[in-house]
């Protein structure tokens, strides 16, 4: 069965780093989605992306938050500068239509990112 | 905004059924989800409802949908400990399609 990777599954970093965390879709998919849960909190939507450009963003997606297909396979989610509050599980996600389906979305396992 | 509420833990006894419950604020969804997600995996699309429905059943699985008061259920028939993960509530709508996550249920089945 097809699936979404997420890699690192962890990644501890520094506030004020960077950090890039990457996602491959499910290759016939066509819409991407980022999604993120801070422990004990809801499953949040941050930003969903087709056709090379951003189709929505939440408020959450700030300024210090971008994503990137930059190549035919990868997606990728950067936090420009990390900070503390940014310590949460990732969620990519792809789907093959738009605007909801009997299918829902297919999601990757989630990268725990620790900020210290 | 949109908004989805669940309770955190169930706990069930493996044979009984398990009934987890949501209630969400967005009358406009068309769909209706429930994911489940087990300890170091992503969310899996378990069984959905369209919005015009107000049952569906799928093998174990009984989904209740109560437009009127807003809520969802899942009911799963004789619940082994290979049901014991955490399960999501999730709707679409708000004219975005985007789906709205609840925070989950742990639903833990001991023998």
């Amino acid at each position: 069965e097809p699936e979404v990777t997420q890699t690192p599954s962890h990644q501890v970093t520094q506030m004020g780093q960077e950090v890039i965390l990457r996602c491959v879709p499910i290759s016939n998919h066509l819409y991407f989605y980022w999604y993120r849960q801070i422990l004990g909190q809801k499953v949040e939507f941050l930003v969903s992306f087709y056709n090379n450009e951003i189709s929505e963003k939440s408020e959450i997606f700030d300024d210090q938050f971008s994503v990137e297909r930059p190549d035919g396979s990868n997606f990728t989610l950067k936090i420009r500068s990390t900070k503390l509050e940014d310590s949460a599980m990732y969620f990519c996600a792809s789907s093959d239509s738009g605007q909801g389906s009997n299918y829902g979305y297919t999601f990757g396992s989630g990268t725990r990112l620790t900020v210290v | 905004g949109e908004d989805v509420e669940q309770s955190l833990f169930l706990s069930v006894r493996e044979g009984d059924s398990s009934v987890i419950n949501c209630t969400y604020t967005d009358s406009s969804s068309t769909y209706l989800y429930w994911y489940k997600q087990e300890p170091g995996a992503g969310l899996q699309l378990l069984t959905y409802i369209f919005s015009n429905m107000d049952m569906k059943q799928d093998q174990r699985l009984t989904v209740l949908l109560n437009k009127k008061d807003k809520h969802l259920s899942l009911r799963i028939a004789d619940t082994q400990t290979g049901d014991s993960a955490i399960y999501f509530c999730a709707e679409n709508g708000g004219g975005s399609y985007i789906p709205t996550f609840g925070r989950g249920t742990s639903l833990i089945v001991h023998p």
